[in-house]
């Protein structure tokens, strides 16, 4: 069976902090992808990475980065200076196999960035 | 169009009432997911539609849950005799193929009274 965790329900940091996300997944296939998504107030949910299994290496976008590690079974995100429009739900998520859009999704984190 | 749209925004029914929810996915996308967000629950999967292939309906809570995807296009996910917790958002997503990311539209958020 596959699963998704994110431990930490709710983070509070004020604007410029640096804040990392934690992700920790279970399955036993060993093609699978992992995404994050933001939820932000409006609701919808917004696509930011998507990552293959055979891929490990780190990504950078803007103030966003990602580290996937499969020997922990992680894939944290973190968040460089952070700012108040970066408060919303955010997701972790996994596939398995060639189902991309079949996730199963971590319980989410909810980061609230204050001014 | 520019992005997945779902209709209505918003429901409000009376329990034991059959509701339909509708989904128009991003033009051109195969696959399209319908998922339900609650607070207890979370972000659940419901059904999957892939191309001209049988949808997967493992996510389906109950056989009062159905979904069809007419012409590979539109889908609506229809609940019969509502319950009240069924009262969540539904979500539908599509992606261009099953192995992509998926795209969410805003949701439906239903109340069931």
């Amino acid at each position: 069976a596959q699963k998704v965790t994110q431990a930490q329900t709710e983070i509070s940091v004020v604007e410029k902090e640096d804040v990392t996300l934690d992700c920790v997944y279970e399955t036993r296939d060993t093609t699978y992808y992992l995404f994050w998504y933001k939820q932000p107030p409006s609701g919808e949910l917004v696509f930011l990475i998507r990552r293959n299994s055979f891929d490990e290496q780190n990504e950078i976008s803007g103030r966003y980065s990602w580290n996937f590690q499969k020997s922990t079974s992680s894939f944290n995100f973190t968040i460089t200076a952070s700012q108040v429009v970066d408060s919303a739900v955010y997701f972790c998520a996994l596939s398995v196999g060639n189902q991309g859009g079949k996730l199963i999704f971590g319980q989410g984190t909810e980061l609230s960035v204050k001014p | 169009g520019a992005g997945v749209s779902q209709s209505p925004s918003n429901k409000v029914t009376e329990k034991g009432k059959d509701v339909e929810l509708r989904c128009d996915p991003i033009s051109g996308h195969t696959a399209l997911y319908w998922y339900r967000q609650s607070l207890g629950q979370g972000l659940e999967f419901l059904i999957y539609f892939q191309g001209n292939s049988a949808p997967d309906k493992s996510g389906l809570p109950s056989d009062r849950f159905s979904a069809e995807r007419t012409g590979g296009s539109v889908s609506t996910l229809t609940i019969q005799r509502t319950q009240q917790e069924d009262s969540a958002v539904y979500l539908c997503a599509s992606s261009s193929t099953g192995g992509t990311e998926a795209f969410f539209g805003q949701g439906t958020r239903l109340t069931v009274v």
